[in-house]
């Protein structure tokens, strides 16, 4: 089974509007980490946010925030206020210890275009 | 520059040669991560580093690759008789050891710009 599950391969947004990008994942591991990374054209990897599991509160991060439902095991993530420069892939990834030792392990990403 | 470095950026090899690529490490970072990908794709895990422990490899890693951090700095990863399906873009990344009082803090990676192997 997929850990990270991203289902939209590609999203359309038009400049100035939130869109929200959906990652779920799969752990049996309590105490877990999720990330999510940006990844222009250029190739580098940004780090933009992170989710603990015992966070109570969602993530924010500027213009990004973390939809985090813990039951659903899902873990969002929305851009307000969208700009031009936020085209790129962008991957959910977690890092948990179910396979013995603590591993990151990424979704197969979303790329994400926005519209003038 | 105290960012993770990976040298060569890119590497047009034959097919059957061997190539080594190599990661310097954040220096205060003990964990380091090789990744691979491949175009329109997420990384994909292939060993990860404690240290100069190798804890775990993937599956993907078959016997012709080897990975070392020798006394826990700098890694390198060997494809021995490269294939063709090698060709990829490989990642490394450090982390710090998040702290885990009952907690996990961020411990996020710091990506490379990657060693971009073109195998003929």
């Amino acid at each position: 089974a997929q850990k990270i599950t991203q289902t939209q391969p590609g999203m359309f947004v038009q400049e100035k509007e939130a869109v929200t990008l959906d990652c779920t994942y799969d752990t049996s591991d309590p105490s877990y980490g999720l990330f999510w990374y940006k990844q222009p054209s250029s190739g580098e990897m940004i780090f933009l946010i992170y989710q603990g599991s015992y966070d109570q509160q969602n993530a924010t991060e500027g213009r990004y925030s973390l939809n985090f439902q813990k039951a659903r095991k899902s873990a969002n993530l929305v851009i307000s206020a969208s700009q031009l420069g936020d085209s790129a892939m962008y991957f959910c990834a977690m890092r948990d210890s179910s396979g013995g030792y603590q591993k990151v392990t990424f979704g197969t990403g979303t790329k994400l275009q926005v519209i003038p | 520059d105290t960012g993770v470095s990976q040298d060569p950026r890119h590497k047009i090899t034959k097919r059957g040669q061997n190539v080594t690529f190599r990661c310097d490490p954040i220096s205060e970072h003990n964990r380091l991560y090789w990744y691979r990908q491949t175009l329109g794709q997420g990384p994909e895990f292939l060993t990860y580093f404690q240290n100069e422990a190798q804890l775990e490899k993937s599956r993907l890693l078959s016997d012709r690759f080897s990975a070392e951090r020798p006394k826990g700095s700098f890694s390198t990863l060997e494809i021995q008789r490269t294939e063709q399906g090698d060709s990829a873009m490989y990642l490394c990344a450090s982390s710090q050891l998040p702290l885990t009082s009952g907690r996990l803090s961020t411990g996020e990676l710091f990506f490379g710009e990657g060693s971009r192997l073109t195998v003929l």
